[in-house]
């Protein structure tokens, strides 16, 4: 399949552990926040949103958190695992402007057994 | 539900030659989008539509039109290919301003 995110940033985690993803957003205006997961050769994959009027958000196994002050978003996977092994991207989305997303550059997940 | 559907799943076009990609989605979402994707990078929107008859131009849509014509279909054409357009494309639909589900992508490859 297609490979996707060849310069990206990596996390290598062990299998088990706890992942942290990073995401900075560019627009104070944006209402609405997604994470996505993207395997080799695949589409993007919803994992999770947040409003913009939310600070913290769980999910089975992710949670994301909100800072608005620092426009800081951040996708946290509890007991990481081999199936983890992905890029994940954030998203941010501005209602007002006709639901289009804009995507951040990306974080490659490696997941060490 | 099938969910959004992309055809080809892979092509090879010689520069100038033209092509449709083909998108489809039952999940009777008003609002779909077309992407690029380069390697490493992000998705970038090429054209999107909030309903049938309805399309607007995104982030990169120079050397691409759209059509919808049913709330079902979105294809995308590239009139004279160019390596530039070199890259993986991707499908999405959305119930109005909520989630986009996404295609598995067209891997087009200009020569």
């Amino acid at each position: 399949g297609e490979s996707v995110g060849l310069h990206l940033p990596t996390l290598s985690v062990q299998e088990g552990d706890n992942s942290i993803i990073n995401c900075a957003y560019s627009n104070s205006a944006s209402d609405y926040f997604i994470w996505y997961k993207q395997e080799s050769g695949k589409g993007p994959q919803f994992i999770i949103d947040i409003r913009s009027n939310m600070d913290k958000r769980q999910g089975q196994r992710v949670t994301v958190l909100l800072n608005k002050t620092v426009k800081h978003l951040s996708l946290q996977i509890a007991a990481t695992q081999p199936g983890d092994s992905a890029v994940y991207f954030c998203a941010e989305n501005i209602y007002a402007a006709g639901n289009k997303l804009t995507f951040g550059g990306g974080t490659r997940v490696l997941v060490k057994p | 539900n099938a969910g959004v559907t992309q055809t080809p799943k892979f092509r090879i076009l010689k520069i100038g030659q033209s092509m449709t990609l083909q998108c489809t989605q039952d999940m009777n979402h008003n609002y779909m989008y077309w992407y690029r994707q380069d390697p490493g990078m992000g998705l970038k929107l090429i054209y999107y539509s909030v309903g049938a008859g309805i399309t607007d131009k995104g982030e990169v849509p120079n050397g691409y039109n759209v059509s919808r014509s049913t709330t079902e279909d979105f294809p995308l054409r590239l009139e004279l290919a160019a390596p530039s357009q070199t890259s993986v494309y991707f499908c999405a639909s959305s119930y109005r301003e909520e989630t986009q589900y996404f295609g598995p992508g067209t891997r087009l490859l200009v020569l």
